[in-house]
């Protein structure tokens, strides 16, 4: 049993289209991440939701929507794909307040949307 | 912009070799340090979450040390085999709960 799934693994489209990526959890968290690995192999946090709520959104441009339609879900919808865009798209999730904190715990990642914008 | 530095970038050892590499974060508002393992092709998974000064986690062979007084983490693996070889991140939590990623330390094992 996948713990972490994200669909689609690979996404391959042109500039301009609108695209979502789909994550799923199973391990009742109520966390939920969403990060981009850029070119330089470097994981930047884009959104984070709390039990369906959002509580992290970094400097991100408006064409990235999350959604978290519950608290096992978290999808990525963005709007006229840039080149820049192309990039490696990780889900993640964790359960605050195990440790004694909210983001104490440790994330579970999914295996990553490589997408590509020609 | 928060500063979490990982060195070395990158590490060759041979099968049986001990390493260590350290991961750099700022020194006040410190709320968790995160270590993971990222093999390639793979997705980052956990190995320690270290929340107290002068913390110390081990797993396995895979150590690793917390000082936060100073901003500094040491992660070890002692007698280093071939399945070791994936890149070792650190992510540093401060006040704003936000995870700050290192670049990471690449380590490979030569059998």
């Amino acid at each position: 049993d996948t713990a972490v799934s994200q669909t689609p693994k690979y996404l391959v489209t042109q500039m301009g289209n609108d695209k979502s990526i789909k994550c799923e959890q199973n391990l009742g968290h109520d966390t939920m991440y969403w990060y981009k690995q850029d070119s330089k192999k470097f994981l930047k946090i884009m959104f984070s939701y709390n039990n369906k709520e959002l509580i992290i959104n970094e400097t991100v441009p408006n064409r990235f929507s999350p959604k978290s339609p519950d608290k096992a879900h978290l999808n990525l919808h963005i709007n006229s794909l840039e080149l820049g865009d192309s990039a490696v798209y990780f889900c993640a999730s964790s359960q605050p307040g195990l440790a004694g904190g909210p983001y104490q715990e440790t994330q579970y990642f999914g295996p990553g949307t490589r997408l590509l914008v020609l | 912009i928060l500063n979490v530095e990982q060195s070395p970038q990158s590490l060759h050892v041979q099968e049986g070799d001990s390493t260590n590499f350290t991961c750099s974060f700022p020194s006040s508002n410190f709320y968790a340090l995160h270590w993971y393992r990222w093999e390639t092709a793979k997705s980052p998974e956990a190995l320690f979450v270290m929340t107290l000064n002068g913390d110390e986690k081990k797993k396995g062979r895979i150590s690793a040390t917390l000082n936060t007084k100073e901003g500094y983490s040491y992660l070890y693996i002692k007698g280093s085999q071939p399945e070791d070889s994936a890149t070792y991140l650190c992510a540093f939590l401060g006040g704003s709960y936000i995870p700050t990623f290192g670049r990471g330390t690449s380590l490979i094992v030569h059998p």
